[in-house]
């Protein structure tokens, strides 16, 4: 089954400054997506970025990248010149696809303060 | 584009009282999902349409849930006989193809 897991429930980072939050995951699939979603309070769910599991470059979106290590499972994101908006629970999630079903496999979450 | 839009946005209802969630999709968009979040967890996965079928219902939704999209528009979900752990928010996404899924704000349930 896939899992993902994100070890880092809080994090904090001073305006400006950078931050990297963590994810591993399990899975048997050999080509597939992976997520970050960022979830401001009392907001909706905002894709931040997106990976394609066979392509070897990381994903970047502006002031955000990924670090994806295929091999070791890992999917860490990093904010850089963080800003107050940067605020939120970021999720990492897994695209499972199987027997033409689809969903996403999300990990707990990790709670970003930015620091003025 | 206007959104995935979900209505209503809070519901507080009384223990063993049927509830029912709508959640209109992004325009154009075949494929739609709903999931479950409680609080200082990620969301899960509840069950997904692609137009009007059905494919798949995860072993979260017991024989009290339903959801249906008729016509593969709109979906509804319903929650017959509510308990105290169905306390949450439903969150409903939609998305065309292989698209990266697009959220709604959610509707938040409170049991009394």
């Amino acid at each position: 089954a896939q899992t993902v897991t994100q070890s880092q429930p809080e994090m904090s980072v001073q305006e400006a400054e950078t931050v990297t939050l963590s994810c591993t995951y399990d899975t048997s699939e050999s080509d597939y997506y992976l997520f970050w979603y960022k979830q401001p309070p009392s907001r909706q769910m905002i894709l931040v970025i997106r990976q394609e599991a066979y392509k070897q470059q990381n994903a970047t979106e502006n002031r955000f990248s990924v670090n994806f290590q295929k091999a070791a499972k890992s999917f860490s994101l990093k904010i850089s010149d963080s800003q107050l908006g940067d605020a939120a629970m970021y999720f990492c999630a897994y695209r499972r696809i199987q027997g033409g079903s689809e969903k996403l496999v999300f990990g707990k979450g990790t709670k970003l303060t930015v620091n003025p | 584009d206007t959104g995935v839009s979900q209505d209503p946005r809070h519901k507080i209802t009384k223990r063993g009282q049927n509830v029912t969630f709508r959640c209109d999709p992004i325009s154009e968009h075949n494929r739609l999902y709903w999931y479950r979040q409680t609080l200082g967890q990620g969301p899960e996965f509840l069950t997904y349409f692609q137009n009007e079928a059905q494919l798949e219902k995860s072993r979260l939704l017991s024989d009290r849930f339903s959801a249906e999209r008729p016509k593969g528009s709109f979906s509804t979900l319903e929650i017959q006989r509510t308990e105290q752990g169905d306390s949450a928010m439903y969150l409903c996404a939609s998305s065309r193809d292989n698209q990266p899924q697009h959220f709604g704000d959610g509707t938040r349930l409170s049991i009394l």
